[in-house]
């Protein structure tokens, strides 16, 4: 079946520091992949998507590449800030699985220090 | 704000209570869906409503029981519940069911079962 599979945190970096969030995925025909961010007490909220091979999904300094050949959609920031720390969630869906159902992976805990 | 609101945000209950989640959207969507995050786990799919119809049930126990009159509120009842359903139950909207469309989500209800 269709499978997310994220770096295992916690990742502790300090202020200004190059983010790297590793995510692969197995999946039968041509998922959307996205990348959800989840803050202390809060749901998850969309950071970035791409819908196809080679997309480039970008927002507030994060990026990620679609990867058909790796089949990896890896967060990167140049630049993290105190206020990036949270849980990271990449994810993703497949119309061909039951209808735009989002699989997702273990999440990823990012913390940023001064 | 994402547009989804949950309420109550935490509910403690025993093992013989009946309680409800609440769950309503203002962004006009056509797809509402029920998440259950445990401790250490990867976001697990309860149900999934399309234009109030379910479209998907995945083998949840039949203690929980939800409930989708219109597009805009899911209810979640819960009856009986054991401590291993204690988690944060998210609730998650979309335009439709598409693999192309993102979700959003409420900020969830803590729910303790004592």
């Amino acid at each position: 079946g269709n499978s997310v599979t994220q770096m295992e945190g916690p990742v502790t970096l300090s202020e200004e520091a190059f983010l790297t969030i590793n995510c692969t995925y197995t999946a039968t025909g041509y998922p959307s992949l996205f990348w959800y961010v989840q803050y202390p007490g809060e749901g998850l909220q969309l950071l970035l998507k791409a819908t196809k091979a080679d997309d480039k999904g970008s927002n507030k300094g994060f990026e990620a590449t679609y990867r058909k050949e790796t089949t990896s959609f890896h967060l990167e920031k140049g630049s993290v800030q105190v206020s990036d720390s949270a849980v990271y969630f990449c994810a993703l869906s497949d119309l061909s699985n039951q209808g735009g159902k989002l699989i997702f992976g273990q999440g990823t805990e990012l913390s940023v220090k001064p | 704000e994402t547009g989804v609101t949950q309420t109550p945000r935490h509910l403690v209950m025993g093992m013989t209570n009946k309680k409800s989640l609440k769950c309503e959207q203002h962004l006009g969507h056509n797809a509402m869906y029920w998440y259950k995050q445990s401790a250490k786990k990867p976001l697990e799919l309860m149900f999934v409503y399309s234009l109030e119809e379910r479209v998907e049930n995945n083998s949840v126990p039949s203690r929980f029981s939800p409930e989708c009159p219109n597009s805009s509120h899911l209810f979640l009842h819960l009856h009986t519940l054991q401590p291993e359903d204690s988690a944060l139950y998210l609730c998650a909207s979309s335009q439709e069911r598409s693999q192309y469309n993102e979700q959003f989500f409420g900020p969830g209800t803590r729910l303790t079962v004592l």
